[in-house]
């Protein structure tokens, strides 16, 4: 398997933009989490899905930020309005019935300008 | 309560040296604690992983040890070496309750040659 896959790589955005971050799971896992890292806050976890459906956004910081997951394949983590308080690398990771041993996609880079 | 603190936040270990990474936790409904490895520019992936009802779990170099009365668990890295040089995150997670972890705000370790 590929392993979890992301794109953008990086996304260099002006403020007020919408942005929209892809993510493609490991073929047959259950669950989808979606992460942001900064160096003041760490791993911070946005949301989670199982088969599809999401169980816990209460790290989701606004109202600005959205998810969806319309198949097993396939998770966006959409910003709109962008704000320079956004940038950060965002994660996507994906695991088969257990959370604690989730894979990490390679991230995407935002900047928000 | 769902907090896991993790220090020291930096640490820089010569070469063939034992690098330790603490972690301290509050929530007793924790039951697996695992680490994550994250090298630049990646994801993090699972390194090793520890239940409570065992004091010590090995892996090559790597060694948990967890003290359950304390709340505590730490990583060793036995004869560091400059490949290992990377950020380490605890974490923690309640296997029958919701399926995420609580991780730990990393320590970026760095082996001198």
């Amino acid at each position: 398997d590929a392993g979890v896959i992301q794109s953008p790589r990086h996304e260099v955005t002006e403020m007020g933009q919408e942005v929209t971050l892809r993510c493609k799971p490991i073929s047959g896992h259950d669950y989808l989490f979606w992460y942001r890292q900064t160096m003041m806050r760490g791993l911070e976890l946005l949301i989670y899905f199982n088969n599809n459906v999401p169980i816990d956004d209460s790290g989701m910081p606004e109202d600005r930020f959205s998810a969806k997951m319309p198949n097993a394949s396939f998770s966006t983590l959409k910003i709109q309005p962008s704000e320079p308080r956004d940038s950060a690398v965002y994660f996507c990771a994906s695991s088969f019935e257990r959370a604690y041993e989730q894979y990490f996609g390679p991230g995407t880079r935002l900047t928000v300008t | 309560q769902q907090q896991v603190k993790q220090s020291p936040q930096s640490l820089i270990v010569q070469k063939g040296g034992i690098s330790i990474i603490n972690c301290a936790y509050e929530n007793t409904a924790f039951d697996y604690f695992p680490w994550y490895q994250q090298f630049p520019g990646k994801g993090p992936a699972l390194l090793i992983a520890i239940r409570p009802d065992v004091s010590e779990k090995k892996e090559g170099r790597f060694t948990i040890s967890f003290n359950k009365s304390a709340k505590q668990f730490s990583l060793h890295i036995m004869d560091s070496q400059p490949g290992d040089s990377a950020t380490y995150f605890c974490a923690a997670s309640i296997s029958g309750g919701a399926q995420k972890l609580v991780f730990g705000q990393g320590t970026r370790l760095t082996i001198n040659p």
